[in-house]
């Protein structure tokens, strides 16, 4: 079947340090994968995504790159913020039935310090 | 105003009682879910529904039941809650044809349900 499967957290940095999220997951075919971030007392939303093969997916210094053949979607960032501190899900759409039903890892909760 | 409202946002029950968690939306989107998160475990889906007359069991429907009564409201019933039931859900919605959102989710803020 499908699943996500992520790093357990927290995940502790100092700000300006660098961020790595891995994300690995099990799917047939090829699905479409995300990366979601829920700031505290907020639903989720929208960080990136990527929906082929050796895509890249960007947004707010946020990078990750579709690796089929690892069955990665490793999210990075270069220089974290305070305001990052967050929980960040990986997510895949299968597309068998072609519906968006994602499939959600168990999410990764990081806190960024000054 | 919020794309996707829940209410209520936060509400503590007893073991028994019968809870309805509402969700709107202004998307303008056919299709809606239901998830529930629990600590290390994610977002489980528990209904979904990709019109007024569809309604689909998700992996954890159990205890749990849907109404859609238009197409920008759907809520979730507890019809007998129980202390397990205790959990964050949110309301999530999505275009019917993916485009450049292709499975992009736009979810509510949540409601925070605890059962006693």
């Amino acid at each position: 079947g499908n699943s996500v499967t992520q790093m357990e957290g927290p995940v502790t940095l100092s700000e300006e340090a660098f961020l790595t999220i891995n994300c690995t997951y099990t799917a047939t075919g090829y699905p479409s994968l995300f990366w979601y971030v829920q700031y505290p007392g907020e639903g989720l939303q929208l960080l990136l995504k990527a929906t082929k093969a050796d895509d890249k997916g960007s947004n707010k210094g946020f990078e990750a790159t579709y690796r089929k053949e690892t069955t990665s979607f490793h999210l990075e960032k270069g220089s974290v913020q305070v305001s990052d501190s967050a929980v960040y899900f990986c997510a895949l759409s299968p597309l068998s039935g072609g519906y968006n039903k994602l499939i959600f890892g168990a999410g990764t909760r990081l806190a960024v310090h000054p | 105003d919020a794309d996707v409202t829940q209410t209520p946002r936060n509400r503590i029950t007893k073991t028994g009682k019968r809870i309805m968690l509402e969700c709107s939306q202004t998307k303008g989107h056919d299709r809606m879910y239901w998830y529930r998160q629990d600590p290390g475990l994610g977002l489980r889906l528990i209904y979904y529904s990709f019109d007024v007359k569809d309604i689909n069991k998700g992996e954890i429907s159990d205890g749990y039941s849907v109404s859609r009564q238009a197409q920008a409201k759907f809520s979730l019933s507890l019809e007998s809650a129980i202390p397990n039931q205790t959990a964050l859900y949110f309301c999530a919605t999505s275009a019917t044809r993916p485009t450049s959102g292709t499975g992009e989710l736009f979810f509510g803020e949540g409601s925070r349900l605890t059962v006693l």
